[in-house]
């Protein structure tokens, strides 16, 4: 079974605080992709990455960034932490660019205090 | 752009109830159509793929559908574990684009 598996569940900051996200995928995919998910407004994409050291900016990048080192790990960065990024974040990978499934992990809870 | 339109928001079904849920898309040019099931606080869980008009497919109480422009979401006698938001998503044919998501439909299974 795929796995992508994110390294915080539940994370607390304050405002002004960089954050890490963290995001490994075990089936050598070469899209990884970050969403953010809040009520009503449903999954808004962050920034994807098509390979090592490559990204594309989705439609709400600004307060972001991300890192793509390795193939199997994708990072979101939140440079200087506000009340207004407390969300869930949700990554997800998938292999090419055809119709092939895209899979997700749990989630990451963030609350910005 | 590409665009995907649930409905209801919202459905709350008695036990064993049949009904449906809608995905109405507008793409370029259609790669796939996917349904997820996402249960409270965790990430959305894979249920189909479909590729092409006319297309179908079945997983115990769920027939997904699709047409030229939009796909349903057929649940046969619903149990109350069930109970999920389902999400609908596009991908189109052109280029590098990953997934366009609807807002979901928030099932409600009452036993």
């Amino acid at each position: 079974d795929v796995k992508v598996t994110q390294s915080s569940r539940y994370l607390v900051k304050r405002t002004g605080e960089k954050v890490f996200l963290e995001c490994v995928q075990d089936m050598d995919h070469e899209n990884m992709f970050w969403y953010r998910q809040d009520p009503g407004l449903g999954l808004r994409l962050i920034y994807f990455s098509y390979d090592v050291k490559m990204k594309e900016k989705g439609d709400i990048p600004e307060g972001y960034s991300v890192s793509r080192e390795k193939k199997e790990r994708f990072s979101l960065i939140l440079e200087s932490a506000s009340t207004n990024q407390t969300s869930m974040y949700l990554c997800a990978s998938t292999w090419g660019f055809s119709g092939n499934t895209i899979y997700f992990g749990e989630g990451s809870w963030l609350t910005v205090v | 752009e590409d665009q995907v339109t649930q409905s209801p928001e919202a459905l709350r079904l008695q036990e064993g109830e049949s009904s449906s849920l809608n995905c109405s898309y507008t793409v370029s040019g259609l790669r796939g159509l996917f349904w997820y099931r996402q249960d409270p606080g965790k990430g959305p869980e894979f249920l189909f793929t479909l590729y092409s008009a006319g297309e179908e497919k079945e997983k115990e109480r769920l027939k997904a559908t699709l047409t030229k422009k939009e796909s349903f979401l057929h649940i046969t006698a619903p149990k109350p574990e069930d109970s999920a938001t389902y999400l609908c998503a596009v991908r189109s044919n052109s280029g590098n684009t990953p997934l366009v998501f609807g807002k979901g439909t928030r099932l409600s299974v009452i036993a």
